[in-house]
């Protein structure tokens, strides 16, 4: 079973509509972290949670929310989908308490279409 | 705030060959990690290799390996006896350990390798 995973892994949806994209981890990891992929382009950090009560914005957190429901669960929310908001979501983990604590584990990714 | 640069969109080496992929950085921070990450079509981020830049020997994994220049800001991938499963997307990212940890991506270069 993968240690990070991400639902749905495909969705498509029109301008205006509200979706959730699911994290969930098996790792134990403490840290989680929402990216943005666009085509041709590197990732750039959303959002990203040191515990379950710590939210943090990142580079590119307008137009997105975040929960953190547990330690293993962390959520991306879109209030109202735009267009430009098509892109390649991922969710990362990293474990403070390990040795090697900066290295970020991703997940598969989702794939979004904002029509 | 940090930038990292690849200067070669796409590359293609054959088989059993080496390849090295370039990345530069640009920071006014002297403590920071900085990683190369592959993703395959299957679009999964893989992490290849790091290095803690208070390290001055060059990080090594079978048969990947670095050449880190601090003073240069230069971190280069090199492959080598390349093989068909190295094609993929290769990312270099730089991370500020006074910054939440945050990954900042380059554009990424697109390796192919050739039977």
């Amino acid at each position: 079973d993968a240690d990070v995973t991400q639902t749905p892994r495909n969705r498509i949806t029109k301008t205006g509509k509200r979706i959730m994209l699911e994290c969930s981890q098996t790792k134990g990891h403490d840290r989680m972290y929402w990216y943005r992929q666009d085509p041709g382009l590197g990732l750039r950090l959303i959002y990203y949670s040191f515990d379950v009560k710590d939210i943090n914005k990142g580079e590119i957190s307008d137009g997105y929310s975040v929960s953190r429901q547990a330690q293993a669960k962390f959520s991306l929310s879109l209030e109202s989908a735009i267009p430009n908001q098509t892109a390649l979501y991922f969710c990362a983990t990293s474990d403070s308490r390990q040795q090697y604590q900066e290295t970020q584990y991703f997940g598969p990714g989702t794939r979004l279409l904002v029509l | 705030a940090q930038t990292v640069t690849q200067s070669q969109p796409e590359m293609s080496v054959q088989e059993a060959e080496t390849v090295t992929l370039s990345c530069t950085y640009d920071t006014s921070e002297n403590n920071y990690y900085l990683f190369w990450y592959k993703q395959p079509p299957s679009r999964q981020m893989i992490l290849v290799i790091r290095q803690e830049a208070y390290k001055q020997q060059n990080a090594t994994e079978n048969r990947f390996s670095v050449n880190f220049q601090k003073a240069a800001k230069s971190f280069s991938l090199k492959i080598s006896d390349s093989q068909l499963g190295d094609t993929a997307m290769y990312f270099c990212a730089f991370m500020n350990l006074n910054a939440g940890n945050m990954l900042t991506f380059g554009g990424g270069t697109r390796l192919m390798v050739k039977p």
